[in-house]
């Protein structure tokens, strides 16, 4: 019963590499997101998905692709990391309906250098 | 853009009741999340209201006052456990979920 799954954990980064946060979900969902959380702020939206092969900006999405090739993967990257971008990032799935709650992955810790 | 509003922090005595508020722009709204999130770990759904009024779930309580902008989560029989921090989000206009900054309980004995 994996639900959200997301890797690496952790990760140090030294300014202007590239890394890749791997997020899998096992429940079917159509919706999957990712979020920064960082001190004294609400999560945030960083890109979304509403199906397979589909993606949106949301909220603070530069420095960031992604990608959605398989249902169950949403890939988000940063091809030069910067140290705004030290954060903590949560995926997430739902269904996509209004009501639904959220399953988050356990959150990848990032720092960069 | 929209706010969500609720305190930093509140501390709380084990077994006795907290009350979390969070205040949130009226226009725009379709409902409103409940989320708790332990340190270190993912947020968990709580609940979800998008009538008015108080919906009951064992020691966790959620109401709703859409006139007012204006939700809260109340906790019962506090146990240590429930020390987290707790999250609002209002479903915005467009569908996007609004988080607030988070509310961090702290319980002592």
């Amino acid at each position: 019963n994996a639900g959200v799954t997301q890797t690496p954990k952790f990760r140090v980064l030294k300014t202007g590499q590239s890394m890749t946060l791997l997020c899998a979900q096992d429940m079917n969902h159509e919706y999957m997101y990712w979020y920064r959380q960082d001190p004294g702020m609400g999560l945030r939206l960083i890109h979304y998905s509403v199906g397979e092969g589909t993606t949106a900006k949301g909220e603070v999405p530069d420095g960031y692709n992604v990608s959605r090739l398989k249902k169950q993967n949403f890939l988000l990257g940063l091809e030069s990391a910067a140290p705004s971008q030290t954060s903590v990032y949560f995926c997430a799935s739902s269904t996509g309906d209004v009501t639904g709650e959220l399953f988050f992955g356990e959150g990848s810790r990032l720092t960069v250098l | 853009g929209q706010n969500i509003d609720q305190p930093t922090e509140m501390t709380a005595t084990e077994g006795a009741i907290v009350q979390i508020n969070c205040t949130y722009q009226t226009s725009g709204f379709n409902g409103l999340f409940w989320y708790q999130q332990h340190a270190g770990e993912a947020p968990t759904f709580l609940s979800y209201n998008v009538l008015d009024g108080l919906e009951e779930k064992g020691r966790f309580s959620s109401f709703l006052s859409r006139s007012k902008g204006y939700s809260y989560l109340l906790l019962k029989e506090l146990q240590m456990k429930d020390s987290a921090s707790y999250l609002c989000a209002q479903v915005g206009g467009n569908y996007q979920l609004i988080w607030g900054a988070g509310t961090k309980l702290i319980i002592k004995p």
